[in-house]
């Protein structure tokens, strides 16, 4: 059973454009959801991390919008740029299961110049 | 901060052959680590949790006689895999977890992964 869902599973944006990457859960538990940024041939990179206890973070071009009620979170780009070009991933970890990181299925994203 | 190593970057070993990976955090203590699998155009898998100075903790489907990990240090894991088949050709990705209280002990921080090809 996957613990994390994760859509679109690629996804191609013009340069300047918003890229939005969607995940879903189901365990309640969970209390940590991060974004990894991953290069081919590279591990994954942590981009930006939410806790339930708030609905949006931003750092940059990057921004976490979070739905408790939902079970939801998505991964705002704004203005994409091609250095952009990479695979997503969005995880999530609750302490009842030693915080563990469940992944969802990763995005490749394409930034077109 | 939160730099985490591994070593080798690429290995390329023939069928029978026992292999070893190290993977370090270079700036802080890791209590626990993690190591990855992940197959081309796919996501991560989690094959084992490593406490420092106990036995690991391995999911279900990963074969623990194949697949030996060690925690010997706060900042020193490693995965050998041994007697490896073409099969266990992968990408081989740890990631380390701060000590409890740091703030940050939630967050993993991943190593550049382990190219390893099994001839």
């Amino acid at each position: 059973q996957q613990q994390v869902k994760q859509s679109p599973q690629s996804l191609i944006v013009q340069k300047g454009g918003i890229s939005i990457i969607n995940c879903a859960y189901e365990n309640t538990a969970f209390d940590y959801f991060p974004w990894y940024q991953q290069f081919p041939g590279k591990g994954p990179a942590l981009l930006i991390a939410i806790r339930p206890d708030v609905s949006e973070k931003k750092e940059g071009r990057f921004t976490i919008s979070f739905n408790k009620s939902a079970k939801q979170f998505s991964l705002h780009i704004m203005d994409s740029q091609p250095g952009d070009s990479a695979t997503y991933f969005c995880a999530a970890s609750g302490r009842d299961n030693f915080n563990k990181f469940y992944f969802g299925s990763g995005t490749k994203l394409n930034v077109k110049p | 901060g939160a730099v985490v190593s591994q070593h080798p970057s690429r290995v390329i070993c023939k069928s029978g052959t026992s292999v070893k990976i190290e993977c370090r955090s270079l700036d802080f203590q890791a209590t626990t680590m993690f190591w990855y699998r992940q197959f081309p155009k796919q996501s991560l898998m989690l094959m084992a949790t490593s406490n420092e100075g106990s036995k690991a903790t391995y999911e279900q489907g990963v074969e623990k006689d194949k697949f030996l990990i060690n925690h010997a240090s706060l900042t020193l894991s490693t995965l050998t895999v041994t007697s490896a088949h073409p099969e266990d050709s992968s990408f081989y990705i740890c990631s380390a977890r701060d000590r409890p209280g740091s703030g940050s002990t939630d967050t993993q921080y991943f190593g550049p992964g382990t190219r390893l090809t099994v001839l």
